[in-house]
């Protein structure tokens, strides 16, 4: 059974702050990583998927690291806006399953103006 | 840009009654799933349904629950017999195919069993 962990657990930030988070995940039987931001009464938005030890992506002030070996990935945020409050949820599958995904609990992030 | 839609968006149910919750898939997506979120705790899988016909279960997805695809757009999750702890947020998702990596979710449907 997989177990994703997440931390912290809420993050409050002032505007103009930078700040990261960070998912943890069984390293054994890896496939892929998700990143998802999701506010309040909408649908999870996808952020980022990586698969590869040492991916980084980034999506504008958005960007994500991966190590696969360690089972950790980090989730930053340059310059939080109050736009940027959500949970931002990680989620794991794992190599040989349907594709679903197991989550983590998720940040909450509240960016200050 | 196509999005999953689900429906209702809140329903609200007794003990024991039954409830289907409805979802459209991206149109040319291939695997779908049903994930629920009760209250305070993580987002969980409960089903993935491929090729008309349900792929990988949890153990959550016991005989109360059922799903179908009816008429090549929806995809819709039974309760048979709900009962309190049914009570959640039911997401929807899908993805592309084969070689597709990301889910996409739908933006929920909150049950709540009295």
């Amino acid at each position: 059974i997989l177990n994703v962990e997440q931390s912290p657990q809420s993050l409050h930030v002032q505007e103009g702050d930078s700040t990261n988070f960070t998912c943890s995940f069984p390293s054994s039987n890896f496939y892929a990583l998700h990143w998802y931001r999701w506010e309040t009464a909408k649908s999870p938005e996808a952020l980022f998927v990586m698969t590869l030890n040492g991916d980084e992506k980034k999506k504008g002030r958005i960007s994500a690291t991966l190590n696969t070996k360690e089972g950790y990935s980090y989730l930053y945020i340059k310059g939080s806006q109050p736009e940027d409050s959500a949970t931002y949820l990680c989620a794991s599958r794992s190599s040989g399953s349907a594709r679903q995904l197991t989550f983590g609990s998720g940040t909450q992030l509240t960016v200050l103006p | 840009e196509p999005e999953v839609t689900q429906t209702p968006s809140h329903q609200v149910t007794q003990m024991g009654q039954e409830v289907i919750l409805r979802c459209v898939p991206i149109s040319n997506h291939l695997y779908f799933y049903w994930y629920r979120q009760i209250l305070g705790q993580k987002v969980e899988f409960l089903v993935s349904f491929y090729n008309n016909e349900i792929s990988e279960k949890s153990e959550i997805f016991d005989d109360q629950f059922s799903v179908e695809r009816p008429d090549g757009s929806n995809f819709t999750l039974k309760i048979r017999s709900t009962k309190l702890e049914d009570s959640a947020m039911y997401f929807c998702a899908s993805i592309r195919g084969l070689a597709g990596n990301e889910q996409f979710f739908g933006p929920g449907t909150r049950l709540t069993v009295l």
